[in-house]
């Protein structure tokens, strides 16, 4: 099994649905993460969470939401989607600063 | 303005030849890792770097950190197929957060 495995791969929703990616971990990590990824832009940073009870945003965080259920999950939503958030998405995880981060494998987002 | 730039955005290398990537801060590094990423997949870690000078070496992949920690280089050396990707790299600039550069494309022509 992966060590970080989101679900779904791939998914094609319409503007303004409500849609949620999910994110879990067998590392037993505290640190969960999650990216965008754009064409010439990078990975950028949207949430990030140090532990169960500790949200914080990214640079990138306007138009959507987490929520870390326990320490191996960490969802993403989008609560209304729109076209320019059409991305592939990461999440993340890591054990403390100065460590490794393990990927998943990606979901690509595509709103229309 | 970017904090982590990468260059060059894209490379073609022949078979065989070597190339470097270069990725600079415009703040002091406390840790700089590089990542392998095959085209729409996850990441792959190469390797982590976080002492002035430091020299990592990973197979044919040769990673440094200057002394003043603002820059890293990536040299593959006698390049392959298997090289090809997106090499990201990732900085830590204490807030324990990791933030990407803008990637550079990497094609490997026969």
């Amino acid at each position: 099994d992966a060590d970080v495995t989101q679900t779904p791969r791939n998914r094609i929703t319409k503007t303004g649905k409500r849609i949620m990616l999910e994110c879990s971990q067998t590392k037993g990590h505290d640190r969960m993460y999650w990216y965008r990824q754009d064409p010439g832009l990078g990975l950028r940073l949207i949430y990030y969470s140090f532990d169960v009870k500790d949200i914080n945003k990214g640079e990138i965080s306007d138009g959507y939401s987490v929520s870390r259920q326990a320490q191996a999950k960490f969802s993403l939503s989008l609560e209304s989607a729109i076209p320019n958030q059409t991305a592939l998405y990461f999440c993340a995880t890591s054990d403390y600063w100065g460590t490794e981060a393990f990927f998943g494998q990606g979901t690509r987002l595509t709103v229309v | 303005s970017q904090e982590l730039e990468q260059s060059p955005q894209s490379l073609i290398v022949q078979e065989g030849k070597n190339l470097t990537i270069n990725c600079t801060s415009s703040k002091t590094l406390y840790g700089l890792y590089w990542y392998k990423q095959k085209y729409g997949e996850g990441l792959i870690f190469l390797m982590m770097l976080q002492k002035g000078g430091e020299e990592k070496s990973h197979e044919k992949i040769t990673a440094k950190l200057d002394e003043k920690k603002q820059q890293s280089s990536l040299h593959i050396t006698a390049s392959q197929p298997s090289h090809a990707g997106i090499y990201l790299c990732g900085a830590d600039f204490g807030n324990e957060k990791l933030t990407f550069g803008t990637g550079t494309r990497l094609t490997i022509i026969p």
